[in-house]
């Protein structure tokens, strides 16, 4: 069975920092590796998606890469603002319809 | 475009009592549909899946279960609710054209059992 660990769990910068999330995955044999972003209370936001055959993609400020050989996915916020402060899940698909998500990183960006 | 909604948005129901969750969504045709709770303190966990009406797939054995009367119509239900299926219940939906389409989530339904 997939299991997703994110580290760290929580995490708290000032405004402007460049930061890195870590994502890993026990089963390589994954689909993709999706990131999301989840507001207190909300639904998920979908950020970048990253097909098993690709190595990153980048979207904005945002920039998430893909090693399936490691388990590892990384999400990549540049110059982060207080609006990016949430929590990002990334979640690998296996099998046709299974997404297994971490238990996400609060992030908080601090003016 | 497409849109997907969940209500309520809140409820709470005593232990024991019967639980329905709706999720619908506009603007696509033969959509997979899923079902996740995310517990405190725990990541999400897909409950059911759907990929057209009637058909239905369990992830986890528990106390829930889930109907698709229509394309677009997926129903979260318990005859009986205990105290730890409170949570934060999202339903999705992806295009399913291709294995590994993005899910697009719902605002989501926040549960407690009392």
């Amino acid at each position: 069975k997939q299991e997703v660990t994110q580290i760290p769990a929580a995490l708290s910068v000032p405004e402007g920092e460049n930061l890195v999330l870590n994502c890993s995955f026990t089963d390589s044999a994954i689909y993709n590796l999706q990131w999301f972003r989840q507001d207190p209370g909300k639904g998920l936001t979908s950020l970048l998606l990253i097909q098993s055959s690709q190595r990153e993609q980048t979207s904005g400020r945002l920039n998430a890469s893909l090693d399936k050989s490691s388990g590892r996915s990384t999400l990549y916020i540049a110059a982060s603002q207080p609006g990016d402060s949430a929590t990002y899940l990334c979640a690998g698909l296996s099998g046709a319809n299974n997404l297994f998500f971490g238990t996400g990183t609060r992030l908080t960006v601090i003016p | 475009s497409q849109t997907i909604h969940q209500w309520p948005a809140t409820l709470v129901q005593p232990v024991g009592s019967p639980l329905s969750l709706e999720c619908t969504v506009e603007g696509t045709s033969n959509p997979n549909l899923y079902w996740y709770r995310q517990a405190a303190g725990r990541g999400l966990q897909l409950l059911f899946y759907s990929v057209g009406i009637g058909q239905i797939s369990s992830e986890v054995p528990q106390n829930l279960s889930a109907s698709r009367p229509q394309d677009r119509q997926f129903i979260l239900s318990s005859k009986k609710l205990l105290l730890s299926d409170s949570g934060f219940y999202l339903c999705a939906w992806s295009g399913g054209a291709n294995v590994g389409d993005t899910q697009y989530f719902g605002p989501g339904t926040r549960l407690t059992v009392l």
